[in-house]
């Protein structure tokens, strides 16, 4: 199957800080999608990217589609308590069915 | 929140038996997933249905299939349970694919001993 890289594996930050995180692939990808979840959850859909380059923001969320389409990058500004969770990217595999998940950052965040 | 349920949300069976998880909907979507998550592996897919009766393999699809005789229900049946199902699987649905997303049910914890 495809490989999906997140990194970093695990951020420990101060309320308030701005985070990063980024997903690459080995292969090309046509849809990229980021996704949270909380503990005991499914996975929640925060943004979905389709072109490369595309930069999209959902609230304090931004995320961008990178031009290679072989990696995408997940900002999350002035972190607060609830961005707790595990982060997800997800890419398609061409046919829109089958998506690839990473295997996710964990971000803790310290009041 | 899209209706999605799953039962049982907790079950532990011992290696051999056959299992069935149960995914249903009330969405009416066309497209629904069976994935399975574990530590250092994200989420993969296990099989999927784009309609009634219709199904396709995913990732992992080995020692696991699924049926799918209503829109609403998507079924995932492991015949002879082994150690290595032990996970936690999602159902998910979606509307057009998922390319727009899809949204995943609560989960359910399958331990097998």
């Amino acid at each position: 199957g495809q490989q999906l890289n997140q990194s970093p594996q695990s951020m420990f930050i101060q309320e308030g800080e701005d985070v990063s995180m980024n997903c690459t692939s080995s292969s090309i990808f046509n849809t990229w999608l980021w996704y949270k979840q909380d503990p005991g959850e499914g996975p929640v859909l925060l943004i979905a990217l389709y072109k490369a380059g595309e930069l999209t923001s959902n609230g304090r969320l931004t995320a961008q589609f990178g031009i290679t389409r072989k990696d995408s990058f997940l900002n999350i500004s002035a972190s607060i308590p609830s961005d707790v969770g595990i982060y997800f990217c997800a890419g398609d595999s061409n046919t829109g069915n089958q998506f690839y998940f990473g295997t996710g950052t964990s971000l803790t965040v310290i009041p | 929140d899209a209706g999605i349920t799953q039962s049982p949300r907790h079950k532990v069976t011992e290696t051999g038996t056959p299992v069935t998880l149960r995914c249903h909907q009330t969405e009416n979507h066309r497209y629904m997933y069976w994935y399975r998550q574990d530590p250092g592996h994200g989420l993969r897919l296990i099989h999927y249905s784009y309609g009634v009766k219709d199904t396709d393999k995913g990732e992992v699809s080995d020692g696991y299939s699924v049926s799918r005789s209503k829109t609403e229900d998507f079924l995932l049946t492991l015949e002879s349970a082994t150690s290595s199902q032990t996970s936690v699987y999602f159902c998910a649905i979606s509307e057009g694919g998922g390319r727009l997303g899809q949204y995943f049910g609560p989960g359910t914890r399958l331990t097998v001993t």
